[in-house]
């Protein structure tokens, strides 16, 4: 059981460059997320995911797009990358209903890196 | 909206000291509130969660916090720390939806020998 996996740990990308970010976990949860973490703001949720088939939203989701390909992958792509997005960035996912009660389990974190 | 204050951005104790990591909260609503643990170089994991109930709440690792409605606080605290504490610590409340969590800046403990 490995929980939350995250490729690739490490990235770095030219202004302007295009790059998806891969996320699985394998406790057949149905909420997952997409955080990402700067110095001194803690996370912040850039896009989630209630189910399979949908998403929403988060507070910073500006230069981003997802797709929940299935239950078990959750994907981000940066179309155009931007030194702004410069960050580490967290996936994590939940049993039930997005938030709640329910305990987010995270991902190791890809560290990106744009030029 | 809610908003999560965390104040001192490091924080530093010796070995079997007191450890105390300050959380205060706006919400509207009664909140749900987290602290979450992020040792180096790993993902975060949960420490412990007020959602009802007893507004002591006790979580892995020796950790506890008090939920004070009148102070809009959930402090952490531990009675002793141990070398292994040394991590980043969140605090987060709960969105009024119910769809978002929102961390604090977070705190960086050190503990010295």
């Amino acid at each position: 059981n490995a929980g939350v996996t995250q490729t690739p740990k490490f990235q770095v990308l030219k202004t302007g460059q295009s790059m998806t970010l891969q996320c699985a976990q394998d406790m057949n949860h149905n909420s997952m997320y997409w955080y990402r973490q700067d110095p001194g703001m803690g996370l912040r949720l850039i896009y989630y995911s209630a189910s399979e088939g949908t998403t929403d939203k988060g507070e910073v989701p500006n230069g981003y797009n997802v797709s929940r390909l299935n239950k078990r992958e959750f994907s981000l792509r940066l179309e155009s990358a931007a030194p702004s997005q410069t960050s580490v960035y967290f996936c994590a996912s939940s049993v039930g209903a997005v938030g709640g009660q329910e305990t987010q389990y995270f991902g190791p974190g890809t560290r990106l890196l744009v030029l | 909206a809610q908003s999560v204050t965390q104040l001192g951005s490091h924080v530093s104790v010796s070995e079997g000291a007191l450890v105390l990591l300050r959380c205060n909260y706006s919400s509207s609503v009664p909140p749900y509130l987290f602290w979450y643990v992020q040792y180096p170089n790993q993902g975060l994991q949960l420490l412990l969660k007020y959602t009802t109930g007893a507004t002591l709440v006790k979580g892995i690792n020796g950790f506890e916090a008090e939920f004070k409605k009148s102070e809009t606080s959930f402090h952490l605290t531990k009675p002793s720390a141990h070398m292994s504490d040394a991590a980043e610590y969140f605090c987060a409340v709960l969105n009024n939806a119910g769809n978002m969590l929102t961390f604090g800046g977070g705190t960086r403990l050190m503990v010295k020998p």
